[in-house]
């Protein structure tokens, strides 16, 4: 159980367009998901922490307007990233917390590549 | 400022052999600590979950122990195979601050055969 999926696995896009990325709990219903970037070589950053129905909460630094989180149902949320730049080229992940986990237990999905051409 | 600190940063260990990773933190107050295995180009997976009052967990070959009062952890890979090559994180998380987690760098271990 506790499987998070993430769609496309990669993508492939020019500078300025805008790439969603999509992020679901496949077997539980999750009243949280966290969203990471990572680089090469790095560890996860995390970018925001949202929560169903509500705002997603941003990390310092990461630009809420250009990073769009929508978490509209207890087992999608999703990843905009607008205007896209080759800077922003990284590999996205995002995790679930599912109802009851109080352990802090978070799974995650097999990550996105973008690559900003 | 809540930090953990992995070590050492890179491993190369024979195929069979045993090795210790360690995790220092400096989270509080503390709830609890997660390893997770990340293969190249995958999200990490969990292997392991402890709170205050487990001081050892196994999953199989990995063994992770937690000490409160020093806030170190180990994961200890008994019988090293090929396919534990991959980075290794500790998780940290805190009870308060809404549970946020701090990550660690990470161990990247390659396993050669």
């Amino acid at each position: 159980g506790a499987v998070v999926s993430q769609h496309p696995s990669r993508v492939i896009c020019k500078s300025g367009t805008s790439v969603k990325i999509e992020c679901r709990s496949l077997d539980f219903q999750a009243t949280t998901m966290f969203w990471y970037r990572q680089f090469p070589k790095q560890s996860l950053m995390l970018m925001a922490t949202s929560n169903e129905g509500s705002k997603a909460t941003y990390e310092q630094g990461v630009e809420k307007d250009k990073f769009l989180i929508n978490h509209a149902s207890l087992t999608l949320s999703t990843l905009t990233v607008t205007s896209a730049h080759p800077e922003d080229s990284s590999f996205y992940i995002c995790s679930a917390r599912g109802m009851g986990q109080d352990n802090g237990e978070q799974y995650f999905g097999p990550g996105t590549r973008l690559t900003v051409t | 400022k809540n930090q953990v600190e992995q070590s050492p940063q890179s491993l190369i260990i024979l195929e069979g052999k045993n090795c210790t990773l360690q995790c220092n933190y400096t989270v509080s107050p503390f709830s609890n600590l997660r390893w997770y295995k990340q293969d190249t180009g995958r999200g990490p997976v969990s292997l392991t979950i402890m709170t205050f009052s487990e001081n050892t967990k196994s999953n199989g070959r990995y063994t992770a122990t937690l000490d409160a009062d020093t806030k170190q952890s180990s994961l200890h890979i008994t019988a090293s195979q090929l396919s534990d090559s991959a980075s290794y994180i500790c998780v940290v998380s805190a009870s308060t601050n809404a549970g946020k987690s701090t990550f660690g760098d990470g161990t990247t271990l390659t396993v050669k055969p």
